[in-house]
């Protein structure tokens, strides 16, 4: 069984430019919701995904975009980067439904300059 | 709204000794409750969960918690800790009327120092 994998594990990006994160499910998972983790904080719900459909969010502005694929891998994109979109970003998998743990990856470190 | 407090920014104990990670939660319904651990430069690994049921709940690695709803509160313990759970821990809440999607809202992690 492979678990959620994430890619690049570390970035760096300045002010102002586009970045792009991916997530890879754990086999079988058909749910992925995206966290911002600052750093000495907890997780940040950022927003999931089911079925290609964006059905939940937290409160991020619109810069803040994803998107999931029929296979179920996921992407975070964030435009128009500040500095305090410095943080670990996580993609989390599960199983639908409402008791479902989630599974996470390693994250992605995205510092921004 | 739903809200997670961990009032311990760190939690040391000798190694051999019970350990206790303290967490309480708000919600307006019944709430799901969840236990996480962080190890450094890693994501989260889910330790146990709490659905309904019986009030006493175990999980990976020896770990357990108890649900006391009249307290509000999910705490973490262990009978007996060792130096490799040496970590952070995050608690976790989903309001059962939070929707049709998993929206999980973290406290804010303890460290949990187990001293040799």
């Amino acid at each position: 069984e492979t678990g959620v994998t994430q890619s690049p594990t570390h970035l760096i990006k300045t002010r102002g430019q586009q970045v792009t994160l991916r997530c890879s499910s754990q086999s079988g998972h058909n749910t992925v919701s995206w966290y911002q983790q600052a750093l000495g904080q907890g997780p940040q719900f950022i927003f999931q995904y089911y079925r290609e459909e964006e059905n939940g969010r937290g409160n991020f502005p619109p810069r803040f975009s994803g998107l999931q694929f029929p296979n179920y891998s996921s992407e975070l994109n964030v435009n128009a980067l500040e500095l305090d979109d410095s943080a670990l970003y996580l993609c989390a998998s599960s199983l639908a439904g409402v008791n479902q743990p989630q599974h996470f990856g390693d994250g992605t470190r995205l510092s921004i300059l | 709204a739903q809200s997670v407090a961990q009032p311990e920014d760190q939690v040391n104990v000798a190694e051999g000794n019970p350990l206790t990670v303290k967490c309480t939660y708000s919600v307006s319904g019944n709430p799901y409750l969840f236990w996480y651990v962080q190890y450094p430069n890693r994501g989260l690994q889910f330790l146990l969960k709490y659905i309904t049921g019986d009030n006493l709940v175990k999980g990976s690695y020896g770990f357990e918690a108890e649900f006391n709803k009249s307290q509000t509160s999910f705490h973490l313990k262990k009978p007996s800790a060792l130096v490799s759970d040496s970590a952070l821990y995050f608690c976790a809440v989903r309001d059962l009327n939070s929707g049709g999607y998993q929206k999980v809202t973290f406290g804010t992690g303890t460290k949990l120092q187990v001293i040799p």
